[in-house]
């Protein structure tokens, strides 16, 4: 059981390149999760969705654009990277009746 | 303002120190839920509890104890004799309930450091 899955791992960018982030479960959940984590900042919500086809921002949306296509996927793209968007980036679901998260492992981006 | 206030950045104690570390909410919804996650020095994050807003009761599981008090809006987390593999960050969280969709939001996290 592979729970939820992050890909890639790590990743650096240029400034004004685009990449998605893909968050992947095996756990039938109904929501997840786009979190950042930054120094001192704790974890940030960025987008989430309740639902395959369905998707909400978050705390700190702008630059990110999600979907949710797939039950199990969720994706996170960046349209045009920015330096202030270097940060760890996780991905988390929960079943509808319990509240607790399951984390991916996080993602490393450094855009440069 | 924020939701979830852990107002201790960094504590320092030595091997085998109780360590309470503070978390202070704030919500208007009667039905919430507060967690408390647990990222060691690896980077994933672990969940250590979860407390409904209903549900008063302190907890303990081994060395880790909760105290929940809705009166003052705090739910803080206590090591006994405390271990250097305790060091890590730890958050806590607080869920929601508007409309069903619990948003989970979190504090800005507590670096606990346990030296030997």
């Amino acid at each position: 059981n592979a729970g939820v899955t992050q890909t890639p791992k790590f990743r650096v960018l240029k400034t004004g390149q685009s990449m998605t982030l893909l968050c992947a479960q095996d756990m039938n959940h109904e929501y997840m999760y786009w979190y950042r984590q930054d120094p001192g900042m704790g974890l940030r919500l960025i987008h989430y969705s309740v639902g395959e086809g369905t998707t909400a921002k978050g705390e700190v949306p702008d630059g990110y654009n999600v979907s949710r296509l797939k039950k199990q996927n969720f994706l996170l793209g960046l349209e045009s990277a920015a330096p202030s968007q270097t940060s760890v980036y996780f991905c988390a679901s929960r079943d509808r009746r319990n509240e607790k998260l399951f984390f991916g492992s996080g993602t490393q981006l450094s855009v440069l | 303002a924020q939701k979830v206030t852990q107002a201790q950045t960094e504590i320092s104690v030595v091997e085998k120190e109780d360590v309470t570390l503070d978390c202070v909410y704030e919500t208007r919804d009667t039905t919430y839920y507060l967690f408390w996650y647990k990222q060691p020095p690896s980077g994933e994050l672990v969940f250590l509890i979860r407390r409904n807003s209903f549900d008063e009761q302190n907890e303990i599981s081994g060395r880790y104890s909760w105290n929940f008090q809705k009166s003052t809006s705090s739910f803080n987390f206590t090591i006994t004799a405390s271990q250097v593999v305790d060091s890590a960050v730890y958050f806590c969280a607080l869920s929601e309930g508007s409309g069903g969709s619990y948003i989970p939001t979190f504090g800005r996290g507590t670096s606990l450091i346990v030296h030997p």
